[in-house]
């Protein structure tokens, strides 16, 4: 595609409900990243994909947290069992392999834990 | 691990120059980016540097030093547009993952 595609924009759920959030990167690109950025705050790096693999997962903050990568393509985070704090937008980006390349970010999800 | 660290916030006056500094410690290096946010808006890219200098694109430069671990954005004829967090990124040679610093909030006043 275009540019880097994330869905849904919004989600709200019930605290204890599992959500999965999705990222379309650009095509051709196969490095991927996830990031949290709570309201007024600064991006916290959560997961990288370098094809399918995720050499740096260090930023899953729990267990609860997971994602997936298939087909050097579409990624998908999961939330099991939301919590109130896990209310925050969470972006994606993705850029080429080579280094010294820029990321380019999707719109976003949008998270509340109600 | 990587450390980068950025003032919290700016306040400058329309039409005038401000430069936005960033320091980081990382256990390698493969460039700093600069990204611009705008309010409820996704990080839209400014600019990179991976070698000592300044890189210039119109109104906005970047500047590397490599071995004080030291990056600045000049905005120069600032615009009301231009406020919005400036986020300085850098990114590691081992696994081309990107860490971003806490963001500058700039405002520019009339």
């Amino acid at each position: 595609g275009a540019g880097v595609s994330q869905s849904p924009s919004n989600k709200v759920t019930e605290k204890g409900k599992d959500v999965e959030l999705r990222c379309d990167p650009i095509s051709g690109h196969t490095a991927l990243y996830w990031y949290r950025q709570r309201l007024g705050q600064g991006l916290e790096f959560l997961i990288y994909f370098q094809g399918n693999s995720a050499p740096d997962k260090s930023g899953l903050p729990s267990d609860r947290f997971s994602a997936e990568r298939t087909g050097e393509s579409v990624s998908t985070l999961t939330i099991q069992r939301t919590q109130q704090e896990d209310s925050a937008v969470y972006l994606c980006a993705s850029s080429l392999a080579a280094g010294g390349t820029e990321a380019f970010f999707g719109q976003g999800t949008r998270l509340t834990v109600v | 691990g990587q450390n980068i660290d950025q003032p919290t916030e700016m306040t400058a006056t329309e039409g005038a120059i401000v430069q936005i500094n960033c320091t980081y410690q990382t256990s390698g290096f493969n460039g700093l980016f600069w990204y611009q946010q705008h309010a409820g808006e996704a990080p839209t890219f400014l600019s990179y540097n991976v070698l000592d200098g300044l890189e210039e694109k119109g109104r906005f430069s970047s500047f590397l030093s490599r071995s004080k671990g030291y990056s600045y954005l000049l905005l120069k004829e600032l615009q009301m547009k231009d406020s919005a967090s400036y986020l300085c990124a850098v990114r590691d040679i081992g696994g081309q993952n990107f860490v971003f610093g806490p963001g500058t909030r700039l405002s520019v006043l009339p």
